[in-house]
């Protein structure tokens, strides 16, 4: 099983639906979790830290679930913006920061 | 607001040359980091670096491979003997606090042509 995996997508999406990708890590002592989005040949910037309870900000909601070891990202009303690849990042004190390959979406007008 | 700063933006060189990478973290981070992106791959992790030496590597980071904070802004990445399958898009990071608790912030990236 991959340290981190996620769906590459691509996905299309409609401007103004709702998507979410999932993302599964293999390392049960995992404890930090993160969103980055990186935009073609651009480097990767924190969409946001991933907490125990949930958390969102803005549009956009993540989530753990750390029973089945897998964090989400839900985009509300996306906008032709939010079109980039979505990195899941995944981390424990004694292990390095590991990324997954990212889901492309594209948002559609 | 605060940034990383990385140089060149664009490096080419010819096999089995060498090369540095240059990176300014933001000034009062004490945590640094190098990845890399081989073209079409997801981010892979290299080297962290605290308090002047290293503090994890990845099976990556060999002995072609060095880092070095020579000054108090400055955190560099050396490849001593270039090869074809080290051309990618290498990020420096930093982070006021330890890869797993704090946020790590990304320079622009260098992108490394071996020919």
């Amino acid at each position: 099983r991959k340290e981190v995996e996620q769906d590459p997508g691509p996905f299309n999406v409609p401007e103004g639906a709702t998507v979410a990708f999932n993302c599964t890590y293999s390392n049960s002592a995992s404890q930090s979790f993160f969103w980055y989005r990186q935009d073609c040949r651009k480097e990767p910037k924190l969409l946001m830290s991933v907490y125990s309870s949930g958390n969102e900000d803005g549009r956009f909601t993540a989530q753990l679930n750390r029973a089945s070891q897998y964090i989400s990202l839900l985009i509300r009303d996306s906008k032709l913006s939010d079109s980039a690849t979505y990195l899941c990042v995944v981390s424990s004190i004694y292990d390095k920061i590991i990324f997954g390959k990212g889901t492309r979406l594209h948002i559609l007008p | 607001e605060p940034e990383v700063t990385q140089t060149p933006s664009h490096q080419v060189t010819q096999m089995g040359q060498e090369v540095i990478l240059r990176c300014v973290p933001i000034s009062n981070h004490l945590y640094f980091y190098w990845y890399r992106q081989i073209l079409g791959q997801k981010v892979e992790f290299l080297v962290s670096f605290y308090n002047n030496e290293i503090s994890e590597k990845s099976e990556i980071f060999d002995d072609q491979f060095s880092v070095e904070r020579p000054d108090g802004s400055n955190f560099t990445l050396k490849i001593r003997s270039t090869k074809l399958e080290d051309s990618a898009m290498y990020f420096c990071a930093s982070s006021g606090a330890p890869e797993s608790t704090d946020t790590q912030y990304f320079g622009p990236g260098t992108r490394l042509t071996v020919l």
